[in-house]
């Protein structure tokens, strides 16, 4: 089993370019989350997806989108990228439960963007 | 309310030192404390969990101490080791509409010497 998997690993994008994050479980989890990471502010919930068919805001969901394609696929979408989105992005998914083992987030490796 | 706050930083620990990260929640409504391990260029990967009814909770060298009237948990790294050197991160999640919602530190890079 891959995991978790995310393309690409890196990207640089000029500001107000668009472009779409991949991400994939194999592990036929239910919910699937989007976070980004900037130093000193640990992780920070973008979008999530409680199931497939559902995708819902998280803390900070300002200048991106979120598409479930199918119970393994979560994509996350900037369409107008600007210099402050410039982060790593982690995708992570769980089974879906209460508090616990069955909700452990797994994640994937992270994709770094920078946005000039 | 749903922030939790995590020190220090950084930390740099002798080979065979103990390591101790601490965090702070406000929020009673949390009811699941996980740590995450990071190492460069990966992704965040569970380490070790405690619940709020336990006061304590070990797995070989990492124990969790949890202070439920002090809304506290810190992180014990007993016989530190180089391949420890990562950052870690603290949580704590509470129920929502799609499972558990998961709040982090900012995170505590640990450096071990050999």
């Amino acid at each position: 089993n891959a995991g978790v998997t995310q393309t690409p690993k890196f990207q640089v994008l000029k500001t107000g370019q668009s472009m779409t994050l991949q991400c994939a479980q194999d592990m036929n989890h239910n919910s699937m989350y989007w976070y980004r990471q900037d130093p000193g502010m640990g992780l920070r919930l973008i979008y999530y997806s409680a199931s497939e068919g559902t995708t819902d805001k998280g803390e900070v969901p300002n200048g991106y989108n979120v598409s479930r394609l199918n119970k393994r696929e979560f994509s996350l979408r900037l369409e107008s990228a600007a210099p402050s989105q410039t982060s790593v992005y982690f995708c992570a998914s769980s089974e879906v439960g209460l508090a616990g083992p069955k909700n452990t987030q797994y994640f994937g490796p992270g994709t770094r963007l920078t946005v000039l | 309310q749903q922030q939790v706050k995590q020190s220090p930083q950084s930390l740099i620990v002798q080979k065979g030192g103990i390591s101790i990260i601490n965090c702070a929640y406000e929020n009673t409504a949390f009811d699941y404390f996980p740590w995450y391990q990071q190492f460069p260029g990966k992704g965040p990967a569970l380490l070790i969990a405690i619940r709020p009814d336990v006061s304590e909770k070990k797995e070989g060298r990492f124990t969790i101490s949890f202070n439920k009237s002090a809304k506290q948990f810190s992180l014990h790294i007993m016989d530190s080791q180089p391949g420890d050197s990562a950052t870690y991160f603290c949580a704590a999640s509470m129920p929502s509409n799609y499972g558990q919602n998961f709040v982090f530190g900012p995170g505590t890079r640990l450096s071990v010497l050999p």
